[in-house]
């Protein structure tokens, strides 16, 4: 079974389009996060829920909105998009109590705007 | 706030020969640091952590590392790579207690020649 998985895993787009992307954990953590990577490799945090609250929210977009459903879910969607959004978009979710504590990462969605 | 440095951007290394993936952080309050290895196309996997206790971290396929916190390193270290260690190492640093954020390096493409 995987722990957090992501769909798609590849997702090729013109540019104007508004898509979603969506993670799921099975791991039972409560906190789940959205990673950017961009060309150069670099992860910068976009977003992080807590049990369904949003928790971080840096400096995004508007056109960028998370949605949880629940905390076993937390669903990204991209509104008008530009050829800037073009990286691999990681999903992770933690485990934050002390005696286990440790991020789980799905294996990416790498996005394509064209 | 917290932030990560990788000072190394490539580190290339013949097989069999040791290598050491340098990192330093800082932060204003106590932090768990992670290594996480990132196969081409893949996602990211942990190689080790340091929570607390022991400042001699073993991890995963041979690796390991020494937190040093009058120095604020977390150096990667492995006696004799392999091919297969080709990769991206990122390091990186969370604020228990905190918003609990993982925060990542640049990271350092180590590069194994045969």
């Amino acid at each position: 079974d995987t722990a957090v998985s992501q769909t798609p895993k590849y997702l090729v787009t013109q540019m104007g389009n508004d898509k979603s992307i969506k993670c799921e954990q099975n791991l039972g953590h409560d906190t789940m996060y959205w990673y950017k990577q961009d060309s150069k490799k670099f992860l910068k945090i976009m977003f992080s829920y807590n049990n369904k609250e949003l928790i971080i929210n840096e400096t995004v977009p508007n056109r960028f909105s998370p949605k949880s459903p629940d905390k076993a879910h937390l669903n990204l969607h991209i509104n008008s998009l530009e050829l800037g959004d073009s990286a691999v978009y990681f999903c992770a979710s933690s485990q934050l109590r002390v005696e286990n504590y440790g991020y789980t990462f799905g294996s990416g969605t790498r996005l394509t705007v064209v | 706030a917290q932030s990560v440095t990788q000072l190394d951007s490539q580190v290339p290394v013949f097989e069999e020969a040791p290598v050491e993936l340098r990192c330093n952080y800082s932060s204003s309050v106590s932090v768990y640091l992670f290594w996480y290895v990132q196969y081409p196309n893949q996602g990211l996997q942990l190689l080790l952590k340091y929570l607390s206790g022991s400042t001699l971290v073993k991890g995963i396929n041979g690796f390991e590392a020494e937190f040093n916190k009058s120095q604020t390193s977390f150096h990667l270290r492995k006696p004799s790579v392999h091919i297969s260690d080709t990769a991206e190492y990122f390091c990186a640093v969370s604020d228990p207690g905190g918003n609990e954020k993982l925060t990542f390096g640049t990271g350092t493409r180590l590069t194994i020649i045969p």
